[in-house]
This record gives C-alpha cells, sequence and structure tokens, in this order.
C-alpha cells in the first residue's frame, strides 16, 4: 500500500494556472477511475474538489479540473486566487484498500 | 442536511485501546459508506479503513489491520472504530468521512478527534 506520488509544492501567481501530478500504479490510478482530489487548509477537515476523476461537486468552481494519463492523474487550477493557497491530496481506490498522496502545498504568490 | 461527528479521541498509553464514533446524520449508515482518515501532526492525510453500506464488507489499511476494527450501529446511526495495541505512530486526527454514491471519495467530513498515543 505505497503512498502515490505528488510534488511537495507547486507555486503560481494570481491568475495563472498549475496543475498538479498524482503518479501511483497500474494497481490503483491506472486500474480505476476512482480517482478524488481533496484541498485542506491549515486546521481544517479536508474539502473533495475532485472525484471520478474529472467530475466536480456541486459549488466547487469550474477553475477546478481533473484529468487522467495511464498511471498519473492531474488537478489543474486556473485564474489562481489567493484563496486557493493550501495543501492538494490525490486518493485513489486500490480494489482492497484506499491510497492517498503524500500532499503538495500551492503558494500563491 | 448531511453532518458527521467524531468522539471518543484522547490520551492513551502504547498498548492501550481506544473506540471512537461517528455519528451521521442526514444519510443513512445502510444507505452509504463510511471510511476513516487520519492525519498525524504536520502530516499528511492517510486513509484508514472503509465501512461499506452492507455493513459485511470492511477494509482496513495494512498499518492497521489486525489491531482496529469496524462495527457499525444502524440504530444509532454510528459507525465505530475499535482500536487496540495502539502504538506511537498512531497518534493523530481521525476523521471520518461519508463515501459519495460508491465513487470511494469522501463527500462530507467530520471535524475530527484527536487521539495521542503517549507514555
Amino acid at each position: 500500500q505505497s503512498a502515490l506520488t505528488q510534488p511537495r509544492s507547486v507555486s503560481g501567481s494570481p491568475g495563472q494556472s498549475v496543475t498538479i501530478s498524482c503518479t501511483g500504479t497500474n494497481s490503483d490510478v491506472g486500474n480505476y477511475n476512482f480517482v478524488s482530489w481533496y484541498q485542506q487548509h491549515p486546521g481544517k477537515a479536508p474539502k473533495l474538489i475532485i472525484y471520478d476523476v474529472t467530475k466536480r461537486p456541486s459549488g466547487v468552481p469550474d477553475r477546478f479540473s481533473g484529468s487522467k494519463s495511464g498511471d498519473t492523474a492531474y488537478l489543474t487550477i486556473s485564474r489562481l486566487q489567493g484563496e486557493d493557497e493550501a495543501d492538494y491530496y490525490c486518493y485513489s481506490y486500490a480494489g482492497t484498500y484506499v491510497v492517498f498522496g503524500g500532499g503538495t502545498k500551492l503558494t500563491v504568490l | 442536511q448531511v453532518q458527521l461527528v467524531e468522539s471518543g479521541g484522547g490520551v492513551v498509553q502504547p498498548g492501550g485501546s481506544l473506540r471512537l464514533s461517528c455519528v451521521a446524520s442526514g444519510f443513512s449508515i445502510t444507505r452509504s459508506g463510511v471510511h476513516w482518515v487520519r492525519q498525524a501532526p504536520g502530516k499528511g492525510l492517510e486513509w484508514v479503513a472503509f465501512h461499506r453500506h452492507d455493513g459485511i464488507t470492511k477494509l482496513y489499511a495494512d498499518s492497521v489491520k489486525g489491531r482496529f476494527t469496524l462495527s457499525g450501529d444502524d440504530s444509532r446511526n454510528t459507525v465505530y472504530l475499535q482500536m487496540n495495541s495502539l502504538r506511537l505512530d498512531d497518534t493523530a486526527v481521525y476523521y471520518c468521512t461519508k463515501d459519495r454514491d460508491n465513487t470511494w471519495a469522501g463527500e462530507y467530513w467530520g471535524p475530527g478527534t484527536l487521539v495521542t498515543v503517549s507514555s
């Protein structure tokens, strides 16, 4: 049950776009479309922002989008805003367990 | 509306036990699965366990398998996480989260309860 691999940090300026990668294996990300992404601000519970690789829950801005290619999933945040500064985690079903990525800290410059 | 509230956290010595509760409202645990996720201080999220809506299927992370046990009380709409043989590295905030329509995604989250394992 190895964690998915994410970059430790990314950054961007307001109005720009950033993409966070999440690399797994053909046992998790590559084999199922049950990939989700979470946003977590300090001291708060995580918030679901993407599920089923590409779907957004109601209330999540369309600036957030998800995709997948092979064993790697991606979260893209367009038109960056200051409130997007947070930790982001990917998450994938793997048949008999679920696994998170290590998390990526997004800094809005 | 959907709410989940965890309780039962506290300070316990290594080797000890605790039982966490996740009281759900706004949905039935007989119709939606519930995950437990933990976060050690200053660390990332770690999936711990999953209680499926059928009350039969229960999945566990390798790190807790054989030590943690899930159960559900349909009449109380509550999922319990019995934690035995606790170790120092079990120290974390424990969250429960409602599974979104069999997508394995955590749709609604409780505020969490802190478990501290310390001698």
